[in-house]
């Protein structure tokens, strides 16, 4: 079984300043691990993925997340947030055991302040 | 078109209805999956085929769950006697070969609200 826990459903941050999202997950076995983002009225769009390359994955907007497998964490963080940022993001785990499915967790909305 | 596709995009229908969700996937993707989101929660994954045949319908919640992808193509989704605890916005999204280190492209969902 696995899981996803996403600490804060809501953040806010100034712009300009650092952006982290928490992510941790849990999983029996070596996992592959994504952050998605939906601005609204729009679809999930893939922000990045972690599948057992380099532990530091950056994505797409200035976004990156690090892999730590003694933490069980895949943090998201941007060091200077935009106004555009704000959304609503998403971190999801697969165990890659053929049971091809995605586990989300519940997501953090995030404001970013003028 | 360009995108996954998701008709309609809202439906309000009465208790014990019976309500179909299509989902249009990006031409050329064999991998397709139906999610459900509750307000306020995550995604939870419903089915996912590969091709025509549903290679993992696990998250289905019960037996009025229905889907189907005849042609490898298209899905509908179905849900018979519809309840208000099935009101949410329902997600299809398609891959090009299934997961692992694929990337899901998710349409824009289909709100399903139940009075």
């Amino acid at each position: 079984a696995q899981s996803v826990t996403q600490l804060g459903s809501h953040v806010s941050v100034s712009e300009g300043a650092l952006v982290l999202l928490r992510c941790n997950y849990s999983s029996s076995v070596p996992p592959y691990l994504f952050w998605y983002v939906q601005y609204p009225n729009q679809g999930l769009q893939l922000l990045l993925k972690y599948t057992s390359a380099a532990t530091l994955v950056k994505g797409i907007n200035g976004f990156e997340a690090e892999f730590k497998k003694s933490e069980t964490s895949f943090h998201l963080t941007k060091p200077s947030a935009h106004m555009s940022d704000a959304a609503e993001y998403f971190c999801a785990v697969s165990d890659g055991t053929g049971r091809r499915a995605l586990t989300f967790g519940s997501g953090t909305r995030l404001q970013v302040q003028p | 078109g360009a995108g996954v596709s998701q008709t309609p995009s809202n439906k309000v229908t009465e208790k014990g209805k019976y309500v179909e969700l299509r989902c249009d996937p990006i031409s050329g993707h064999t991998a397709l999956y139906w999610y459900r989101q509750s307000l306020g929660q995550g995604p939870e994954f419903l089915i996912y085929f590969q091709g025509t045949g549903a290679a993992d319908d696990s998250g289905l919640p019960n037996d009025r769950f229905f889907a189907v992808r005849p042609e490898g193509s298209v899905s509908t989704l179905k849900i018979q006697r519809t309840e208000r605890g099935d009101s949410a916005v329902y997600l299809c999204a398609s891959s090009f070969s299934g997961l692992g280190t694929g990337e899901l492209f998710f349409g824009e969902g289909s709100r399903l609200t139940v009075l």
